[in-house]
């Protein structure tokens, strides 16, 4: 069985400061791991993927994940905020063999305040 | 590119009414995957086809829900009777061949049933 928990429902951060969102995951077997992110009214975008190369991956608009095993965490960081980023982020988890199915999770509200 | 198209984009209709939905999948990718997006139950997937066959349908409520596939280039999923519970935004997804983690997602069709 695999699973995602993100810890914090909603993050509110200012425009400019860190944005941490916290994501722990739970797999039978090695796992893959994303971040999507769906802006309001929008469909989900693929912003990053680890997929057992690079522990620290890099995705779009300045976004970056780091894999760690021994924490069975994938924690979402960008170094500087933007308004842009306001938007639901999700955190997801498939392995070697799950076929094309993908495990979401209940997903972080990202608030961007001035 | 034109990403993957979906109809309508919000559609009202009464209880016991036929609902069918409707996905274009992005030309080329050979996986295509139905969400149902909801404030209680999050993003859920409900089947997916691999070359137009359907994979898994375990996440189909229930006998009122049916989707097809008939060529690779056109998806349709139906709720037949429709109910006030099946209100919810209906995703459509594709993703390319041996990716089918990096799924593009459609913009969604916002259903309401009164």
């Amino acid at each position: 069985a695999q699973s995602v928990t993100q810890l914090d429902s909603h993050v509110s951060v200012s425009e400019g400061t860190p944005v941490l969102l916290r994501c722990n995951y739970s797999s039978s077997y090695s796992p893959s791991l994303f971040w999507y992110v769906q802006h309001p009214n929008k469909g989900l975008q693929l912003l990053l993927k680890y997929t057992s190369a690079a522990t620290l991956v890099k995705g779009i608009n300045g976004f970056e994940a780091e894999f760690k095993k021994s924490e069975t965490s994938f924690h979402l960081t960008k170094p500087s905020a933007h308004m842009s980023d306001a938007a639901e982020y999700f955190c997801v988890v498939t392995f070697t063999g799950g076929g094309n199915k993908l495990t979401f999770g209940t997903g972080t509200q990202l608030k961007v305040e001035l | 590119d034109a990403g993957v198209i979906q109809s309508p984009r919000h559609e009202v209709t009464e209880m016991g009414q036929e609902v069918t939905l409707r996905c274009k999948p992005i030309s080329g990718h050979n996986s295509l995957f139905w969400y149902r997006q909801t404030m209680m139950r999050g993003l859920e997937l409900l089947i997916y086809f691999n070359n137009n066959v359907p994979i898994d349908d375990s996440g189909m409520p229930e006998d009122r829900f049916s989707a097809k596939m008939p060529n690779a280039s056109f998806s349709t999923l139906k709720i037949q009777p429709s109910e006030p519970r099946d209100s919810a935004v209906y995703f459509c997804a594709s993703s390319p061949r041996d990716r089918g983690y990096e799924q593009y997602f459609g913009p969604g069709t916002r259903l309401t049933v009164t």
